[in-house]
């Protein structure tokens, strides 16, 4: 299948600062989809981008889909403790069947009081 | 309430038996599937189904099996011949595999450990 790169692993941050986490792939992807992952639980789907530039935000997230079809970031205002958890960006491409949809090895959201 | 259900959620098995692990939506999703999640490797697909009575190898197919009754229903059974079968297990669902319904929706999850 495609290979993404997601980047940073992990984050260590304080309460109140911004977070910014990005995945990038050498293929193109039609669409992009970011989902949290709190511990012992399944991902929970936090922003869908189906178009090339298209920035979409969903409260306190802010989540783009690269010009080039190839990256997206995810941007977290205002972290709170709540937001700790794993990231998972997937990109999926047409004609790829169920194996078009290839999933980010997830960055760790590690919030320090 | 619309959704996708997992059971149980934790899951103790002797080595050398087969377990089978459930999965129910009524989002009327006609694509299921199942993942692996093991820690530092993301989702790892085993199998999926777009139709009833159809479904297909993902990347780690070895050692489980499935099948797809019903459009609602999507069991997997980890056999004996998995060798390594101690993870978390999870479900999702989607419309279809074309890129405007091909978003996926998780279930909980099921962990399974084999002792």
């Amino acid at each position: 299948g495609q290979q993404l790169n997601q980047s940073p692993q992990s984050m260590f941050i304080q309460e109140g600062e911004d977070v910014s986490m990005n995945c990038t792939s050498s293929s193109i992807f039609n669409t992009w989809l970011w989902y949290k992952q709190d511990p012992g639980e399944g991902p929970v789907l936090l922003i869908a981008l189906y178009k090339a530039g298209e920035l979409t935000s969903n409260g306190r997230l802010t989540a783009q889909f690269g010009i080039t079809r190839k990256d997206s970031f995810l941007n977290i205002s205002a972290s709170i403790p709540s937001d700790v958890g794993i990231y998972f960006c997937a990109g999926f491409y047409s004609g790829g069947g169920a194996d078009g949809l290839t999933f980010g090895k997830g960055t760790h959201l590690i919030i320090q009081p | 309430d619309g959704g996708i259900t997992q059971s149980p959620k934790y899951l103790f098995r002797k080595e050398g038996q087969n377990v089978t692990l459930s999965c129910e939506q009524n989002l009327n999703h006609d694509a299921m599937y199942w993942y692996r999640q093991d820690p530092g490797q993301g989702l790892r697909l085993i199998y999926y189904s777009q139709i009833v009575n159809d479904f297909q190898k993902g990347d780690i197919a070895e050692g489980y099996s499935v099948s797809r009754e019903k459009k609602e229903s999507f069991p997997l059974t980890v056999t004996s011949a998995q060798k390594n079968p101690t993870a978390f297990y999870l479900c999702a669902s989607s419309k279809g595999l074309a890129v405007d319904t091909d978003t996926q929706y998780f279930g909980p999850g099921t962990r399974l450990t084999v002792l």
